[in-house]
């Protein structure tokens, strides 16, 4: 069973400060996904990241993956209000097969302003 | 908005009973999947179906089926609920197979008493 370890759990900061939420892994993923949800609704697709070493920024929002695509990194700079939410790191498996996707339990960002 | 639909949004029920949830996909999209999220357990795969078949099969536990029918729209059924069952269940749709973007709706929020 592959499984994805995602930390902090919580994470409750100003508004303006830095933040990077971890997703690791033991195993090997084709790929890893962000997901961003916020309260009743859905998660909704960030980005995805495929190449081992490879980084991607969304304006304020860094991505990185692991070189051994085991793990994965999301950095916020001067984190905003609206930042507040469910991220949630998800690995799409090495094999063929289900699509399902696998996901870490998530880190719960607060921005207070 | 992601373009699938569930219905219903909140589903209370008792313990024993049975609940169909439904699922509309986005337009085009062909493949359909089920999430269970729970706070202890997080965002999990239960099952994925294609076209009409199922394709993969993840926690889903015996209790739980689902199907998916000609006109793309798939029902999760679950039987002789327990509490344990609570949580929010999302559908997720694609439009193939493979490492494709999934759309999530909105989800169904089940409490069982």
């Amino acid at each position: 069973t592959q499984l994805l370890e995602q930390s902090p759990q919580f994470l409750s900061i100003q508004e303006g400060e830095n933040l990077t939420v971890y997703c690791n892994s033991s195993s090997v993923f084709s790929s890893l996904q962000w997901y961003r949800q916020e309260p009743g609704e859905g998660p909704v697709l960030l980005v995805t990241v495929v190449t081992g070493g490879e980084v991607k920024k969304l304006k304020r929002l860094t991505f990185q993956f692991g070189d051994a695509r085991k793990d994965s990194s999301l950095h916020i700079t001067a984190a905003q209000p609206g930042d507040t939410g469910l991220y949630l790191c998800a690995g799409v498996g090495s094999g063929g097969g289900a699509d399902g996707l696998t996901f870490g339990k998530g880190t719960h960002l607060i921005i207070q302003p | 908005d992601s373009g699938v639909t569930q219905t219903p949004k909140h589903l209370i029920t008792a313990t024993g009973q049975r609940v169909t949830l439904r699922c509309s996909p986005r337009s085009g999209d062909l493949s359909v999947y089920w999430y269970q999220q729970s706070l202890d357990q997080g965002l999990q795969f239960l099952i994925q179906y294609y076209n009409g078949e199922e394709r993969a099969k993840g926690n889903i536990l015996e209790r739980f089926s689902a199907q998916q029918f000609p006109d793309l729209h798939s029902e999760l059924n679950l039987s002789s609920l327990e509490l344990g069952d609570s949580a929010l269940y999302f559908c997720a749709s694609s439009v193939a197979l493979g490492r494709r973007t999934q759309y999530f709706g909105p989800g169904t929020r089940l409490t069982v008493l």
